[in-house]
């Protein structure tokens, strides 16, 4: 079946760009919406954005100006951007899969990746 | 911005017993195709969010038929009808009838 899986580092200094890979395997992810989503510790979800597999993106407005998601079908990955970060950034970073013809609901999901923001 | 907030923000309930969390939204969710754009998830500690339910009221391939979604328009409720205790875990509503898509903050189920 189609598994996620976030990979990057671990720890990013304040003010640098933050990096994280998702990859898909076990499926294509051509003809799919590609979502990231995080999770501040001991706090809700938050809708981060999405790439088509064309590549167009749609970004949450409260974090536009810092992001670039960007996706490369042929090695089956997608990717996010996150830059001058702070520790308002620390987070569990999730990649996840929208619904059948690119319904807004989230049946897929990677384990996450723990980034935390600190000199 | 869509703004989702659940009730209530803890719940504790005892072992075979129903359990029911309520979920609303700042605007109406019900689409002219008579859809309500509402999902609820299920979050055990360090692991993803498990999608439970889509469209308020349609059940994910292996969930068990204890959980079951209601509501419409404006108002939701994520009901479990005899509680278990794998069920112990944060719950979450979630919007996707415009963008940004958006969370409620979670409720927490605990076993009494």
């Amino acid at each position: 079946q189609v598994q996620l899986r976030e990979s990057g580092p671990g720890l990013v200094k304040p003010s640098e760009t933050l990096s994280l890979t998702c990859t898909v395997s076990g499926g294509s992810i051509n003809n799919y919406y590609w979502i990231w989503i995080r999770q501040p510790p001991g706090k809700g979800l938050e809708f981060i954005g999405y790439v088509y597999y064309t590549g167009r993106t749609s970004y949450n407005p409260s974090l536009k100006s810092r992001i670039t998601i960007s996706i490369e079908t042929s090695k089956n990955q997608f990717s996010l951007k996150l830059t001058s970060v702070t520790a308002a950034d620390t987070a569990v970073y999730y990649c996840a899969r929208l619904g059948e013809d690119g319904d807004g609901y989230f049946p897929l999901w990677g384990q996450g990746a723990q980034v935390t923001v600190s000199s | 911005d869509i703004v989702m907030t659940q009730s209530p923000d803890s719940l504790a309930v005892s072992l075979g017993e129903r359990a029911t969390i309520d979920c609303k939204s700042s605007q109406s969710l019900l689409y002219s195709n008579n859809k309500n754009y509402l999902a609820w998830y299920q979050q055990k500690p360090g692991h993803p969010p498990k999608m439970l339910i889509y469209w308020a009221s349609t059940r994910e391939s292996g969930v068990p038929d204890r959980f079951s979604g209601s509501g419409s328009g404006t108002d939701f409720t994520l009901t479990i009808s005899s509680l278990q205790a794998e069920d112990v875990a944060l719950y979450y509503c979630q919007q996707y009838y415009s963008g940004p898509y958006s969370f409620g903050q979670g409720t927490r189920l605990e076993i009494k």
